[in-house]
């Protein structure tokens, strides 16, 4: 089992949809928790981190479920701009320091 | 503003050279890692570092060393360069404070194509 999955995708959606992708991790000792946004040919950047209580950021929410150890994002009122593949990243931290997982990403082409 | 830099955004060499990455930070962070993204697979990370002179295999060390002389640069080195070497190289940093986890800040990127 693959130590953070992610919805496989793509998500194809309608400008003004809202869109929810989830993630899932398996290291019960995971620590942080974050949201990375990738475009196409370019480097991953910092989205939003997710808080145990929950966080917004505008149209963006993320959610965290320890218990369950699931981790999920909100888009709300899409726009073309959101396209991109969103990373799902878990951090926990270990002898030598931080230990970042990525997951494989999943893709959204928001359409016109 | 973080910014994290590295030297080429492209780059083509033939089998067998020795390769040099170079990448530099400069918000004073601890942490420095080389990633690696190729389709289907995702990041896999290659070395990291969380202090000068320190370094730790990641998941995909071989073929690969690192060098980390000063605490702003952290250096990708392909002893002998393959063609299955032909990849995204991406170099991030994050802080150390603690026994927190912080966020990871990436350069642009490297495309790296062996011939």
């Amino acid at each position: 089992r693959k130590e953070v999955e992610q919805d496989p995708g793509p998500f194809n959606v309608p400008e003004g949809a809202t869109v929810a992708f989830n993630c899932t991790y398996s290291n019960s000792a995971s620590q942080s928790f974050f949201w990375y946004r990738q475009d196409c040919r370019k480097e991953p950047k910092l989205l939003m981190s997710v808080y145990s209580s929950g966080n917004e950021d505008g149209r963006f929410t993320a959610q965290l479920n320890r218990a369950s150890q699931y981790i999920s994002l909100l888009i709300r009122d899409s726009k073309l701009s959101d396209s991109a593949t969103y990373l799902c990243v878990v951090a926990i931290r270990d002898n030598y320091g931080q230990n970042f997982v990525f997951g494989p990403g999943t893709r959204l082409s928001v359409l016109p | 503003d973080v910014k994290v830099t590295q030297s080429s955004r492209y780059l083509v060499k033939r089998t067998g050279e020795k390769v040099f990455l170079e990448c530099v930070q400069d918000m004073d962070h601890e942490n420095m890692f080389w990633y690696r993204q190729d389709p289907g697979l995702g990041l896999r990370l290659i070395y990291f570092s969380y202090d000068v002179k320190m370094k730790e295999k990641g998941d995909i060390p071989e073929g690969y060393s690192v060098s980390r002389e000063k605490k702003e640069r952290f250096s990708l080195i392909l002893e002998s360069a393959s063609t299955n070497q032909t990849s995204m190289y991406l170099c991030a940093s994050s802080l150390k404070i603690g026994t927190g986890t912080y966020e990871q800040y990436f350069g642009p990127g490297t495309r790296l194509t062996v011939t």
